[in-house]
C-alpha cells in the first residue's frame, strides 16, 4: 500500500511570490490535513479536509489555503511569501470518519519550502 | 481547547539507559494520546497511541507510554535506549472523534551518547 507521497519535495521562492504544495493521501483515506514546521515553532496545524470540505482550521493567515478533490488528494496554496514561511510543511491522511477513526495520522515526508 | 507540553526540548542518555521522555496534556474531553517520531528530513512516523483500552501501552522499538488520568500525563519510556533512537519525538493529542485536529507538543530531540 502506497503511502502519503507530497510534491515538490524541495523548493526556493523569492518573497512575494505564491505556491503549491500537493498531497496524495494513502488510498481509501479521506481525511488530508496539513502541518507547518519551524525550528521555533514546532508542528503547527494548518487546517484539514475531508470529502473535499474543510472541517477544521488553525491560526495561520488568510494567505494560508488549501482545497480537497474528489479523489482526496489535497492542495495547499501560500500566497504573497513572506521569508517567515520558510518551513517544511507536512501532509498527512488519516481514514476520516469517527466510527473507524483511531486517530492516528500517516505523514509524508514533507515539502520543504526556501523563501528568499 | 487542548494542548500538549513535552518537558524538555533536549534529552541525552548514554546507549543502554533508561530513556524517559515527558508528556502532559490538557483536553476538556477524554483524549486520544500519541506519541511520533521524526528522523531527520523525514516525515512523523506513530510509536504508540492511547485510545482508552489498557493505560499502559506497547510500541515499536521497544517503547511504552502510561496513561495516567489524574496526573494527565502520558510519558514515553523505553528500558535502554539504542543508538538509533536519537531522532526528535513528539507526543500529540486529539479528541475523540478522532483526529480531526491534532494538536502537537514542541517535540524533544533524544540524543543517545556511545
Amino acid at each position: 500500500k502506497a503511502g502519503v507521497t507530497q510534491t515538490p519535495r524541495y523548493l526556493i521562492k523569492t518573497r512575494g511570490q505564491q505556491v503549491t504544495l500537493s498531497c496524495s493521501p494513502i488510498s481509501g483515506h479521506r481525511s488530508v490535513s496539513w502541518y507547518q514546521q519551524t525550528p521555533g515553532q514546532g508542528l503547527q496545524f494548518l487546517f484539514e479536509y475531508f470529502s473535499e470540505t474543510q472541517r477544521n482550521k488553525g491560526n495561520f493567515p488568510g494567505r494560508f489555503s488549501g482545497r480537497q478533490f474528489s479523489n482526496s488528494r489535497s492542495e495547499m496554496n501560500v500566497s504573497t511569501l513572506e521569508l517567515g514561511d520558510s518551513a517544511l510543511y507536512l501532509c498527512a491522511s488519516s481514514v476520516g470518519l469517527a466510527s473507524l477513526n483511531t486517530g492516528e495520522l500517516f505523514f509524508g515526508e514533507g515539502s520543504r519550502l526556501t523563501v528568499l | 481547547a487542548q494542548s500538549v507540553t513535552q518537558l524538555g526540548s533536549h534529552v541525552s542518555v548514554s546507549e543502554g539507559a533508561l530513556v524517559l521522555l515527558r508528556c502532559n496534556y490538557s483536553s476538556s474531553v477524554p483524549p486520544y494520546l500519541f506519541w511520533y517520531v521524526q528522523y531527520p528530513n523525514q516525515g512523523l512516523q506513530l510509536l504508540l497511541k492511547y485510545t482508552s483500552a489498557a493505560t499502559l501501552v506497547k510500541g515499536i522499538n521497544g517503547f511504552e507510554a502510561e496513561f495516567k488520568k489524574s496526573e494527565t500525563s502520558f510519558h514515553l519510556t523505553k528500558p535502554s535506549a539504542h543508538m538509533s533512537d536519537a531522532a526528535e519525538y513528539f507526543c500529540a493529542v486529539s479528541d475523540r472523534t478522532g483526529g480531526f485536529k491534532t494538536i502537537f507538543g514542541a517535540g524533544t530531540r533524544l540524543f543517545v551518547k556511545a
